[in-house]
């Protein structure tokens, strides 16, 4: 089975500054997808970015970018330019690209609650 | 705006009522999920359709019985609910067997009295 850490469970990070939120995955499958996954008060899971883990090349969506070390089973995502409007839950999902019922799961970790201070 | 439809918004029950669960997407995706997210917490997956067909039950309580109508129509029919039942009843959807992520709703915050 899969498991999904995420050994950060509060950060805080100043308005316009750069973060980053850890995550670490456990699999001995080859072909996978990650996702983040960010959830705000209002309540909705948003998702932030996604990664195949055939590509080599990181992800990035405007402001969001991961690094992923496919060898290493990491999976960190940097905000950069901080907003007020980032401050939610975030949550690091594996998902299996196995055809078959595994391939609809997601593995989420526990999540990051991440302020962000004016 | 979320393009999975959840209705409604909070609902507030007691253990004898029955209950209803809407979830609705028009993004022609046909498999659809309900999740159970306590506070603090990440969701868990209750149930999986796939083409209208259930594909996953993750063993959970017959209390709680899931219906998809259509591609576009899912629902979870509520009954005899207990307390630690209360919860944020999360849907999504996606294409099956593809690379694209889940689609989730807004949720329906469920209180059991």
């Amino acid at each position: 089975a899969q498991t999904v850490t995420q050994s950060q469970p509060e950060m805080s990070v100043q308005e316009a500054e750069t973060v980053t939120l850890s995550c670490t995955y456990d699999t001995s499958e080859s072909d996978y997808y990650l996702f983040w996954y960010k959830q705000p008060p209002s309540r909705q899971m948003i998702l932030v970015i996604r990664q195949e883990a055939y590509k080599q090349q990181n992800a990035t969506e405007n402001r969001f970018s991961v690094n992923f070390q496919k060898a290493a089973k990491s999976f960190s995502l940097k905000i950069s330019d901080s907003q007020l409007g980032d401050a939610a839950m975030y949550f690091c999902a594996y998902r299996s690209a196995i055809s078959g019922a595994g391939s609809y799961q997601l593995t989420f970790g526990k999540g990051t609650k991440l302020s962000v201070i004016p | 705006d979320t393009e999975v439809t959840q209705t409604p918004k909070h609902l507030v029950m007691g253990m004898t009522n029955k209950k209803s669960l809407k979830c609705e997407q028009h993004m022609g995706h046909r498999a659809m999920y309900w999740y159970k997210q306590k506070a603090k917490k990440p969701p868990e997956l209750m149930f999986v359709y796939s083409y209208e067909k259930l594909s996953i039950n993750e063993s959970v309580p017959s209390r709680f019985s899931p219906e998809c109508p259509n591609s576009s129509l899912l629902n979870l029919h509520l009954h005899a609910l207990q307390p630690e039942d209360s919860a944020l009843y999360l849907c999504a959807s996606s294409l099956p067997y593809s690379n694209q992520p889940q689609h989730f709703g807004d949720g329906t915050r469920l209180s059991i009295l």
